[in-house]
């Protein structure tokens, strides 16, 4: 069993959608890390959590620590919000953090 | 800043040649790793380093050497290439040793051996 396992595997929605895509994983963190990975192109870091929720522009992300679990959700989904969100915990071991499969995210105009 | 930069971009190489992946953050970032990304798989650390000097194996090191002899440059060497070493490799950095800082990212480096 992954460490992390992120659901759905691949996503489709339509434009003004809201979008929801979670994140499970097995081992205690100290912080939990959601990334956007463009078609061909680099992987950037949109949220860094470690408890609670934070919120940017139409991006929202939660942590249940107690629950090992986190969401990521999307107000009004875009087709540009299309990418792989990749969902990344960090131990207390050198830093390391591991990582989930990612969700493929389609949003159709 | 220019953030992470990676180059090349695109490489194919034939088997048992050997190559540098050239990583380079202008953010003065003590931690820079290196991971490989594979169809159906999560990001994978191939090396990591915590400092000038200071470097460490990570989940999948085989075949691969690094070295850091600045703290702005992290190079991944491939010492004889492998059809298995076909993947995207990404150049990654973040302020200190927690994993609760943010993490930057290079543009990838999409290498094929043939």
């Amino acid at each position: 069993k992954n460490e992390v396992e992120q659901s759905p595997q691949n996503l489709t929605a339509q434009e003004g959608e809201f979008i929801t895509i979670n994140c499970s994983y097995s081992v205690g963190i100290s912080a939990l890390h959601w990334l956007q990975q463009h078609p061909g192109g680099g992987i950037v870091s949109l949220f860094m959590l470690s408890s609670g929720k934070k919120k940017h522009g139409r991006l929202i992300a939660t942590i249940n620590i107690q629950e090992k679990h986190s969401s990521l959700h999307i107000t009004a989904s875009h087709p540009r919000d299309s990418a792989v969100y990749i969902c990344a915990v960090g131990g207390t071991s050198y830093g390391k953090l591991t990582f989930g499969q990612g969700t493929i995210l389609t949003v159709h105009p | 800043n220019a953030g992470v930069t990676q180059t090349p971009k695109f490489q194919v190489l034939k088997t048992g040649q050997s190559m540098t992946l050239q990583c380079a953050q202008d953010m003065n970032h003590e931690y820079m790793s290196w991971y490989r990304q594979d169809p159906g798989m999560g990001l994978r650390l191939i090396h990591y380093s915590v400092g000038a000097g200071i470097t460490d194996q990570g989940e999948v090191p085989n075949g691969y050497n690094v070295s850091r002899s600045t703290t702005e440059d992290f190079p991944l060497r491939l010492l004889s290439a492998a059809p298995s070493q076909t993947s995207v490799y990404f150049c990654a950095s973040r302020r200190g040793w927690s994993s609760g800082n943010t993490i930057y990212f290079g543009e990838g480096s999409w290498l094929t051996v043939v």
